[in-house]
Order: structure tokens, then sequence, then C-alpha cells
């Protein structure tokens, strides 16, 4: 079954660092577009960030450009996110996302993992 | 970044009502409209691509249409696991952008 796992979150006081990360599974990973999309607690759905396939290309929602930093080891099969100056109104379930290769939409999505900032 | 407008925010429905979702863009997008299905405790689920594609595996009940700014999801007999928030999402632009979201409870 293709899959996406993500793991790194946790609590972080405001102005530290983060890193998550999602390992895909049982699909060629390098082939495909990632992303990163976030929901804060009662709040909707955020779309973060995108990499290129070839990890060439890269987009940032404005409300996390020069912060945030989007990567990939396609040789591990592992999309990346490095989170920089964390605040508060980050915290949120940040989900990995597969955009399918015949649709331009997220088809696979993993499980999420939590980034909660506070002191 | 191109603005979404979701409507209504909430609507309460019975089993065997036909629901309608709206979803405008600020600017055109062609067809580059998603729609997905989140429920709480899991991964949101895609239901259209392109505004009018249904995704493999979901239920033929739901249907989506439009193009341009206006866009709309229909469930044509809402049944008891469609009770959810709905989000539509452009791909349009390198900033892809969510609408707020439609929670759809039981009436």
């Amino acid at each position: 079954e293709m899959q996406l796992v993500e793991s790194g979150g946790g609590l972080v006081q405001p102005g530290g660092s983060l890193r998550l990360s999602c390992v895909a599974s049982e699909f060629t990973f390098s082939n495909y577009w990632m992303h990163w999309v976030r929901q804060a607690p009662g709040k909707g759905l955020i779309w973060v960030s995108r990499i290129k396939s070839d990890g060439s290309n890269t987009d940032y929602a404005d409300s996390v450009k020069g912060r945030f930093t989007v990567a990939r080891d396609n040789a591990k099969n592992t999309l990346y996110l490095q989170m920089n100056s964390l605040r508060a109104d980050d915290s949120a379930v940040y989900y990995c996302v597969r955009v399918g290769g015949r649709t331009h939409a997220f088809d696979i999505w993993g499980q999420g993992t939590t980034v909660t900032v506070s002191s | 970044d191109i603005q979404m407008t979701q409507s209504p925010s909430s609507l309460s429905a019975s089993v065997g009502d036909r629901v309608t979702i709206t979803c405008r863009t600020s600017q055109s997008i062609s067809n580059y409209l998603n729609w997905y299905q989140h429920k709480p405790g899991e991964a949101p689920k895609l239901l259209i691509f392109d505004a009018s594609s249904l995704q493999s595996g979901v239920p033929s009940r739901f249907s989506g249409s439009g193009s341009g700014t206006d866009f709309t999801l229909t469930i044509s007999s809402l049944q008891p696991e469609d009770f959810a928030t709905y989000y539509c999402q452009q791909s349009y632009s390198p900033l892809w952008t969510f609408g707020q979201g439609t929670k759809v409870e039981i009436k």
C-alpha cells in the first residue's frame, strides 16, 4: 500500500526550530511533487509548501516564507520541512501530501504530525 | 495569491438529502479545482479532481462541476458516512490554496 509517514513533531518554544520528516513507501517517490499542508486546532486546511520531484523548485506560503525550508532526499524516499523561528500560530497538525501523477491534486496523505509552539 | 470563498461555512442536512457546496475563486483557474472530505482524526480524502473528475474509489453520489471562477460539489443523496468537513482547493497557481471549509452536520 502506498504510504506517507510523518515524524518529528513535538513541543517547541517560540523562536525555536523543528525538522519534520516524511517517509514514502510503495511508490516511486522521485517521480512526484510533494507538499506540506497544516491544520491548526479548530481551523481549516492551509497549504504550506511544495517541492518539485527532483528538488529543483520550491514554493512557500507567505506566512512561512523565510522561516521554513522544504527539502527532499530521493535516495531515502524522504521529504523534510525545516521550521525555524517558530511562532504560536505555527502550532498545527502537519501533513505530508503527494500530488497524483494524473491529477493536479493531493491523492495520498500522511497521518499527520503535531507541532505545538508554546512556552 | 488566489483567494477561495466557500459557501456555506456549515449546513445541517438529513440522510437522503441533496447537498450542494459552492466555491468561488478570486481569478480564473480553468478547471484546476479539487474537493476533499475531512473527518476528525483522519487524513483528508480526495473526492474530485480537475473540477469534475471522480477519484477512484469515491462513490458516484459525489460530483463536481464548474470552470473559471465558480465551482460546485454535489452529494446527490447524503449518507451517514458523509457527515464531515469539505474543502475546495486550487492547483492553478504555484501557491496552492484551500477554501475555508464547509461542515456538513446531521439535522
